[in-house]
């Protein structure tokens, strides 16, 4: 089974652009969770989907928002870059509630 | 409130037995989990503990006590490639919410 992949791993970008990133689970896992890892705060949770809809969120500014679509793929966005949302974001799948979480590999977000 | 604490680093000789302790706050408890980081690389699950004991998975062992509010993972006949970050989360109210502690830096020294 291919394990979760996340595009693109590396980014960079300015400050006041936005970032879209993207997710795909483990097939047939339906369950989607969004972390951001930085060395200060460590893992934080941002969001999680369950087909197609929002379950769950984190605090965090509503500059940051996802979606997940039809065939468990999900995307977060971030508008309006701050220096500080620099940091590495780990999606994880699970099939379904209180299961065992897997992580993607990451994508590293450098803001300028 | 929510809180999970673990120690911020901790040192051991290969071939030992070291236990990495995880005490936490919460007021809906789903589980607790325990992940191993790499540095560089993504969280990978090590273990998961809803009812109190003792899990037992090969050289990696995790207790659970809900009413102490505590963990610990025990990793015996510590090797080189064990040296890395040690997360400990417990799943939050609903769905798949996890709370990390901070990370525990196991360094394995020959």
């Amino acid at each position: 089974k291919a394990g979760v992949t996340q595009t693109p791993r590396y980014l960079i970008k300015t400050r006041g652009q936005q970032v879209t990133l993207s997710c795909s689970p483990i097939s047939g896992h339906r369950s989607v969770s969004w972390y951001q890892q930085t060395p200060g705060q460590g893992l934080q949770f941002l969001f999680e989907y369950f087909s197609e809809t929002q379950r769950n969120k984190g605090n965090f500014p509503g500059r940051f928002s996802g979606r997940q679509f039809s065939n468990s793929r999900s995307e977060m966005n971030v508008s309006t870059l701050e220096l500080g949302d620099s940091a590495l974001y780990l999606c994880a799948s699970s099939s379904d509630s209180y299961n065992e979480q897997f992580f993607g590999p990451g994508t590293r977000l450098t803001v300028l | 409130g929510q809180n999970i604490d673990q120690p911020t680093e901790m040192t051991a000789t290969e071939g030992a037995i070291v236990q990495i302790n995880c005490t936490y706050q919460t007021s809906g408890f789903n589980g607790l989990f325990w992940y191993q980081q790499h540095a560089g690389e993504a969280p990978t699950f090590l273990s998961y503990n809803v009812l109190d004991g003792l899990e037992e998975k090969g050289r990696f062992s995790s207790f659970l006590s809900r009413s102490k509010g505590y963990s610990y993972l025990l990793l015996k006949e510590l090797q080189m490639k064990d040296s890395a970050s040690y997360l400990c989360a417990f799943l939050s109210g609903g769905y798949n919410k996890l709370i990390f502690g901070a990370g525990t830096r196991l360094a394995v020294h020959p």
